[in-house]
């Protein structure tokens, strides 16, 4: 089975600070991706990476950068973070067509 | 502009009865489909996928239908259980390239 690991479950943050979300996929994929999860809003892709070093934004980047230095570490960053930055942050590693998901992080900027 | 639509944002079913999610989208280059299931403090799981080359795709109590004249897809759960109570996602996305689009989810809930 695929093991997508996100490093946290819940944080909390203060506004300003650098925060940094880690995610490991055990499994060599290529392709990995930072969605967020709002309520009446779905999941919204915020960076992806096709391979090591390699990143495009996705449709909400603003606030955000990556970091993709091994291939199977994929790590979100938010430089400053803000309380629009609360949310559910989603980790995932595409396979075969399929998005395979990490528990996810509830990140609370306070 | 919302390219994946889920209208309904909840749904309940009563045991036993089949459930039906619908998942409306826009672009004409959508070419693969997927559904997904989330339950609170999880991440997505993967449920069931389907090609534009198909009009249907069948996973035991799961079948996935896709009207492509109509840029409408529809999730079928039968028999539904209590443990298919969660928020589902449609997912949309086009060969050769690396993003999904994802719907806003329909909460179901199995009524025991």
């Amino acid at each position: 089975d695929v093991k997508v690991t996100q490093s946290s479950r819940y944080l909390v943050k203060r506004t300003g600070e650098k925060v940094f979300l880690e995610c490991v996929q055990d499994m060599d994929h290529e392709n990995m991706f930072w969605y967020r999860q709002d309520p009446g809003l779905g999941l919204r892709l915020i960076y992806f990476s096709y391979d090591v070093k390699m990143k495009e934004k996705g449709d909400i980047p603003e606030g955000y950068s990556v970091s993709r230095e091994k291939k199977e570490r994929f790590s979100l960053i938010l430089e400053s973070a803000s309380t629009n930055q609360t949310s559910m942050y989603l980790c995932a590693s595409r396979y075969n067509e399929k998005l395979f998901f990490g528990s996810g992080t509830q990140l609370s900027v306070l | 502009d919302q390219q994946v639509k889920q209208n309904s944002p909840s749904l309940s079913v009563q045991e036993g009865r089949i459930s039906i999610l619908n998942c409306d989208y826009t672009n004409s280059m959508f070419d693969y489909f997927l559904w997904y299931k989330k339950y609170p403090a999880e991440g997505p799981t993967f449920l069931i996928s389907i090609s534009s080359i198909k009009d249907k795709n069948e996973d035991g109590r799961f079948t996935v239908f896709l009207n492509k004249s109509a840029k409408h897809l529809s999730l079928h759960i039968v028999p539904s259980q209590p443990g298919d109570s969660a928020v589902y996602f449609c997912a949309a996305g086009t060969s050769g390239t690396y993003k999904y689009i994802f719907g806003t989810g329909t909460r179901l809930k199995v009524l025991a």
